[in-house]
């Protein structure tokens, strides 16, 4: 597809679940980042990968929140043991670079967690 | 952290209107650039403005950048009904991410 896609676009699940949100980013873009939005703010920034590895991860709040890119384009956002302060909608971008700057970010729609 | 705070928090004005809308931030950025946000959904981005660039204009969009003062602004003139969103600036400190503030909730009443 043309744009960023994200899936599932909504997850309900229960305290103390593990759960899975896939990013798939623009073909070509090396950079892909993870933010997440809580109701009435703005996105708040988790990890950017550039390329295969995680360039800054300072944003992930704890060690329950890991997030990978084996292969350099999909990405998988993994929290595990769920807790009810992790319901949010997490949304990726994606971005070609712009000489070490951070340039115009293609968003996603998002993934709506909610955890019970 | 936020490092860009958007006032007003809330506008609302009647079609037809300039609709202007501020940043301000805390430290040396790369560069500064505006979304757009629908239903709480996914942004969209409108503008770009580099640290060393002082207005910047895209269609119905003004941007200005004062470094000195730390702040943005941007303009949308002859708003119209559908531009009713939620404007988010953000700030490229360090090359690695985007940093958001709470964003400005406009209406546009038609």
């Amino acid at each position: 597809g043309a744009g960023v896609s994200q899936t599932p676009s909504n997850k309900v699940t229960e305290k103390g679940k593990y759960v899975e949100l896939r990013c798939d980013p623009i073909s070509g873009h090396t950079a892909l980042y993870w933010y997440r939005q809580s109701l009435g703010q703005g996105p708040e920034f988790l990890i950017y990968f550039q390329g295969t590895g995680a360039a800054d991860d300072s944003g992930l709040p704890n060690d329950r929140f890991f997030a990978v890119r084996p292969e350099g384009s999909v990405s998988t956002l993994k929290i595990q043991r769920t807790e009810r302060g992790d319901s949010a909608v997490y949304l990726c971008a994606s971005s070609g670079r712009m000489g070490g700057r951070t340039g115009e970010l293609f968003f996603g729609e998002g993934s709506r967690l909610t955890v019970l | 952290s936020q490092q860009g705070e958007e006032d007003p928090q809330a506008l609302s004005i009647q079609e037809g209107e300039n609709a202007t809308m501020n940043c301000s931030y805390k430290t040396s950025i790369n560069n500064l650039q505006w979304y757009r946000q629908n239903s709480g959904r996914g942004l969209v981005h409108l503008i770009l403005i580099r640290s060393n660039e002082r207005e910047k204009h895209s269609g119905r969009l003004r941007v200005t950048l004062d470094t000195s003062k730390k702040s943005s602004s941007l303009l949308i003139t002859a708003s119209r009904a559908a531009d009713t969103a939620s404007y988010f600036c953000a700030t490229d400190v360090n090359g690695n991410k985007l940093v958001f503030g709470a964003g400005t909730i406009l209406r546009v009443k038609s």
